[in-house]
């Protein structure tokens, strides 16, 4: 069966740090992957998605980037953090229909 | 423009009490009508997905249906263990790409 990995589960970075999410997927070849951010008592927001090894798109102008080194490991990074990166990302995968999400990252920037 | 919008933001319960979210979708080209659950602090729980118009699908109190404008998830006799965060979701007929609404927040008392 498939399952997806997202780690680490809380973090706590001051502004202008980096950033480095991870996640992976196993049991399943060539998914689609997918980086959302929830901010508090809003719905997900899209962030990137990646049909394939080096495919990235971007959905919204941010200071975040995304990269697919691998077919079933997708990164999320920053180079320099603002305050309002602050958020629940939530990675996810699918094949075709449904999302499949991880449990999920607390970033808290302060 | 895409766009799902789901009421109420907010519904309190007694447990027992019947009652049904709403879920309005506008998408060119609707792939599919996705219904999650999420509860505090996690990532979405896929409940259902909705290929057509008077489609229905059922899962112990839930009851999800769906128009060519809307879909409906419908809780019968409720129990706190219900409560959660209800999302939807519609998907484009081009991509893999989910549209979410902002959730109702489902609270049912005993």
């Amino acid at each position: 069966s498939q399952t997806i990995h997202q780690w680490p589960a809380t973090l706590v970075q001051p502004v202008g740090s980096p950033l480095s999410l991870e996640c992976t997927v196993e049991g399943t070849s060539n998914p689609n992957l997918y980086w959302y951010r929830q901010a508090a008592g809003r719905g997900l927001q899209l962030l990137f998605y990646s049909v394939g090894i080096g495919q990235i798109s971007s959905e919204v102008p941010q200071n975040l980037s995304a990269s697919r080194p691998q077919d079933r490991q997708f990164i999320l990074s920053s180079k320099k953090l603002l305050l309002s990166d602050s958020g629940f990302y939530l990675c996810a995968w699918s094949l075709a229909g449904a999302n499949t999400f991880g449990s999920g990252t607390r970033l808290t920037v302060v | 423009e895409d766009q799902v919008t789901q009421s109420p933001e907010a519904l309190r319960l007694q447990e027992g009490e019947s009652s049904s979210l709403n879920c309005s979708y506008t998408v060119s080209g609707l792939r599919g009508l996705f219904w999650y659950r999420q509860d505090p602090g996690k990532g979405p729980e896929f409940l259902f997905t909705l290929y057509s118009a008077g489609e229905e699908k059922e899962k112990e109190r839930l009851k999800a249906t769906l128009t060519k404008k809307e879909s409906f998830l419908h809780i019968t006799a409720p129990k706190p263990e219900d409560s959660a965060t209800y999302l939807c979701a519609a998907g484009h007929y081009n991509t893999d790409k989910l549209i979410f609404g902002t959730g109702t927040r489902l609270q049912v008392f005993p």
